[in-house]
């Protein structure tokens, strides 16, 4: 149990169009889903917390309006990198928080996002 | 804010020997502890933690103990296999666990048969 997945795995894109990244708790339901971003050789780094049916809470640093983050149901989060350039390339993760299993976050696979 | 310091990898081992990975943080209040590792083309698995002083988190054989006073929260294995080699990460949250991680950067570790 406990498995979260991300779709896609891995996304090519041209600089300027707009990409999404599903993250999906498969067998529980998720009221938080955290949103981290990775560098190579670096460390994770939380992006933004989002909460089902509210707005995403954004760390400091972190452009809302660039990375856009819905949260519509207990099992599916998304992340919408708008208007993408070669900097927005990394390593996406995302996680979800089961609050009947002692709070503990279950990760996805991550998204590796290449943008031309 | 917060912050979690982790030796920097990669760090190789033969076979059967001893690992230690230091940790040490900084937050204020009580955080919990966790240690999680990532397997070559895998997501994050959490694999252990401590949620109060003096707590042991244990796991696969590795084992770590929350200290207070040094701020550190050490991963240790007696006798490491090939099968161990991943990156191994230490983070921090908030009690409740209602807010993100904070990671360290994490150490590839490589065992050498």
């Amino acid at each position: 149990g406990a498995v979260v997945s991300q779709h896609p795995s891995w996304v090519i894109c041209k600089s300027g169009t707009s990409v999404k990244i599903e993250c999906r708790s498969l067998d529980f339901q998720a009221t938080t889903m955290f949103w981290y971003r990775q560098f190579p050789k670096q460390s994770l780094m939380l992006m933004a917390t989002s909460n089902e049916g509210s707005k995403a809470t954004y760390e400091q640093g972190v452009e809302k309006d660039k990375f856009l983050i819905n949260h519509a149901s207990l099992t599916l989060s998304t992340l919408t990198v708008t208007s993408a350039h070669p900097e927005d390339s990394s390593f996406y993760i995302c996680s979800a928080r089961w609050s009947g299993y002692y709070n503990e976050q279950f990760f996805g696979p991550g998204t590796r996002l290449t943008v031309l | 804010g917060d912050s979690v310091t982790q030796m920097e990898g990669p760090v190789t081992l033969s076979e059967e020997a001893f690992l230690t990975i230091n940790c040490t943080y900084t937050a204020t209040g009580y955080p919990s502890l966790f240690w999680y590792v990532q397997y070559p083309g895998e997501g994050l698995q959490l694999l252990l933690k401590a949620t109060k002083a003096d707590d042991k988190g244990s796991n696969k054989g590795f084992e770590a103990t929350y200290r207070k006073e040094t701020t550190s929260f050490h991963l240790e294995k007696g006798s490491v296999q090939v099968s161990d080699s991943a990156v191994y990460f230490c983070a921090l949250s908030d009690p409740g666990g209602a807010d993100g991680l904070t990671f360290g950067k994490g150490t590839h570790l490589i065992i050498q048969p």
